[in-house]
């Protein structure tokens, strides 16, 4: 699976943009990236993926870039509650066996300050 | 809110018990999925069901062992425990496995071994 890169925590002013880098640069070509984020030992939380393209929906955007090695994830007007752990994941398609777990990093910490 | 339950939201034992996690996945999801968040291994996929049968195994413990049921919930049984199992215990479903397929996740269970 591809190896992703993310910085350890990021602080962010509430009401402005959150940006969030993810490197991923030994991606393959049918590979997705994922984004969930985790607020304090919830569940994780489905953010958006996308392939090649760039994607937007309620919660966020996802900027690829053209050679697909990394990837921004964009909050537009971060809230307090905004304050999670993001996780940037690569997916493979899927194996012969149908293997389909989804490999975690640290993700990156993102601070929301009042 | 998910759609995925997980019960209970806490568990407390002894050592060298036997406990029961119940997972019940989102409407028409045939695919589940099972993690374990402790403090030092970060999230670790465990084990995955596609429509009762097994699918996939990832660092899942000789002690601990899953099914899932005709009606698509999942249980995860740990046996034998030990206090490194203290852990947050979460369980995903999705449509059926794929890259394509978004794994959705519950609130988790939290398990303290004593």
């Amino acid at each position: 699976d591809a190896k992703t890169t993310q910085p350890t925590s990021m602080d962010c002013a509430e009401g402005r943009a959150a940006n969030l880098p993810c490197n991923h640069s030994t991606i393959s070509g049918n590979e997705y990236v994922y984004w969930y984020r985790q607020i304090h030992s919830q569940g994780p939380q489905y953010i958006i993926h996308g392939l090649k393209n760039n994607e937007t929906n309620e919660m966020a955007s996802l900027i690829i870039t053209e050679d697909r090695k990394s990837s921004t994830l964009i909050l537009p007007h971060a809230t307090l509650r905004d304050t999670a752990v993001y996780y940037c994941i690569v997916r493979p398609p899927l194996s012969g066996g149908g293997a389909d777990g989804l490999t975690f990093g640290k993700g990156t910490h993102l601070i929301i300050q009042p | 809110d998910s759609g995925v339950t997980q019960t209970p939201k806490h568990l407390i034992t002894a050592t060298g018990q036997r406990v029961t996690l119940r997972c019940s996945p989102r409407s028409g999801d045939l695919s589940v999925y099972w993690y374990q968040q402790s403090l030092d291994q970060g999230l670790q996929f465990l084990i995955q069901y596609y429509n009762g049968e097994e699918r996939a195994k990832g660092n899942i413990l000789e002690r601990f062992s899953a099914q899932q049921f005709p009606d698509l919930h999942s249980e995860l049984n740990l046996s034998s425990l030990e206090l490194g199992d203290s852990a947050l215990y979460f369980c995903a479903s999705s449509v059926v496995p794929g890259a394509k397929k978004t794994q959705y996740f519950g609130p988790g269970t939290r398990l303290l071994v004593l």
